[in-house]
């Protein structure tokens, strides 16, 4: 069944730690994008890409940085935690440039000590 | 700048009654695409409904339904007898890299 992932759903960890967040697409979509979102609050666009070697940064102003090596795969990674980073990061992904409809993955919620 | 504003943080509705949460938002595009999330607790964001802007008929799928008023720029959705699994965080959201509104946290009563 087309999906997709986010792996780990939860993740508690000191700071300083580098962590990476995965996140995988099963439909073929080429447009991939991270939102950041602290608990109750909108959604904040904080990386997107178009497909292959392709990254841009969103809306807000993030730490962390993406690749994007093969189209189903779309990590995220923060060198250096930090209690600022602390809030839930949800992936989407959708089939066209225009982000038509966006499929969310269940997200990850990080809490850095 | 583009913006969707969401003026009611949190709703209660009955169950099987009827509820309406207001979105409103700003562009200078003429044709684009808005959209409803569904966001239940610790679960998978979902798409409820979208409205493409140059068609003047409202969306609608199943129990929900919009309210499309392209000059007021005003998107409100519909929920019909409402029941228990519709409680959920409710997000408007414009199309581009989509922009969310701040989310209308709805409760229903059994």
């Amino acid at each position: 069944e087309a999906d997709i992932y986010q792996t780990p759903r939860y993740l508690v960890i000191g700071t300083g730690k580098k962590i990476t967040l995965e996140c995988s697409q099963t439909m073929g979509h080429d447009k991939m994008y991270w939102y950041q979102q602290d608990p109750g609050m909108e959604l904040h666009l904080i990386h997107y890409s178009y497909g292959v070697n392709s990254t841009e940064k969103g809306d807000l102003s993030s730490e962390s940085t993406v690749s994007r090596i093969r189209t189903e795969h779309f990590p995220l990674t923060l060198e250096s935690a930090r209690p600022s980073h602390t809030s839930q990061y949800l992936c989407a992904s959708s089939e066209s440039v225009g982000g038509i409809r966006q499929f969310f993955g269940p997200g990850t919620r990080l809490t850095v000590l | 700048a583009q913006t969707v504003t969401q003026s009611q943080p949190e709703m209660s509705v009955q169950e099987a009654e009827t509820v309406t949460l207001s979105c409103t938002y700003d562009t200078s595009e003429s044709d684009y695409y808005l959209f409803w999330y569904k966001q239940p607790p610790s679960r998978q964001m979902i798409l409820v409904i979208r409205q493409e802007a140059y068609k003047q008929q409202n969306a609608t799928e199943n129990r929900f339904s919009v309210n499309f008023q392209k000059a007021a720029k005003s998107f409100s959705l519909k929920i019909s007898d409402s029941q228990l699994g519709d409680a959920a965080m409710y997000f408007c959201a414009k199309q581009g890299n989509l922009i969310f509104g701040k989310g209308t946290k709805l409760s229903v009563k059994p």
